[in-house]
């Protein structure tokens, strides 16, 4: 089974600051990796797929890159409901996994 | 407008067995896979498996194989996660989900809270 982590566990940011989290997988998976967001209490939702397309209606301001084994979500100006936890999700061969989350918080 | 939409929280003692649901409106019986993701505090999220309803193909993570059986009644476009002997830890929040063509989640149900006491 392919592990993915990440990177860092926390981050504390302000308001307008660019986020950068990572995602590393324990062999490569060309570039199927997504990542998504999730707030208290609600279900994750999809932000981008295949490293850097986004999903429909996610603000250009997410941005994904890397290939192989290694992995970027970019936030560029973080704006108020960005403040989340961010998981990358892999799906080699139809099997998935995700990696343990990196929280996004109020600096 | 795509919704999935879940059965309600269940809760059971350990050796019981339990089958929860999940409706998918908006999606295509032809086309989309539906897929189960389980959270909890001490794992975060993690991979079940997913099951094709026209012909019932199912894929399972190696950390479920054999725990859980995955269904699906295509006529009615729902999903089923079946347990036949749940243990304390199988307590957790289920979600059921759609996937896109690449595999990946991109609708996602309520969740379903499931707990169970030893």
């Amino acid at each position: 089974e392919i592990v993915l982590t990440q990177s860092p566990a926390t981050l504390s940011l302000s308001p307008g600051e660019r986020a950068t989290l990572s995602c590393r997988a324990s062999q490569s998976i060309s570039n199927y990796l997504a990542w998504y967001q999730q707030k208290p209490g609600q279900a994750p939702r999809l932000l981008i797929y295949d490293t850097s397309t986004r999903a429909i209606g996610i603000p250009a301001r997410f941005s994904g890159s890397g290939s192989g084994t290694d992995f970027t979500l970019t936030i560029s100006g973080l704006e108020p409901e960005d403040f989340a936890v961010y998981y990358c999700h892999q799906r080699d061969n139809w099997r998935g996994t995700f990696g343990p989350g990196t929280r996004v918080d109020i600096k | 407008e795509v919704q999935l939409v879940q059965s309600g929280a269940e809760v059971r003692k350990s050796g019981e067995s339990l089958k929860i649901s999940c409706r998918c409106s908006g999606c295509s019986s032809t086309r989309h896979w539906i897929g189960w993701v389980r959270q909890t505090p001490e794992k975060g999220l993690e991979w079940v498996g997913i099951i094709y309803p026209p012909d019932s193909d199912t894929r399972y993570s190696p950390s479920f194989q054999g725990q859980v059986t995955i269904s699906a009644d295509k006529s009615i476009n729902t999903a089923y996660l079946h347990w036949r002997g749940l243990k304390a830890s199988d307590t957790g929040i289920y979600y059921c989900a759609r996937l896109i063509s690449t595999a990946d989640f991109d609708f996602w149900g309520q969740g379903t809270q499931v707990t169970v006491s030893s």
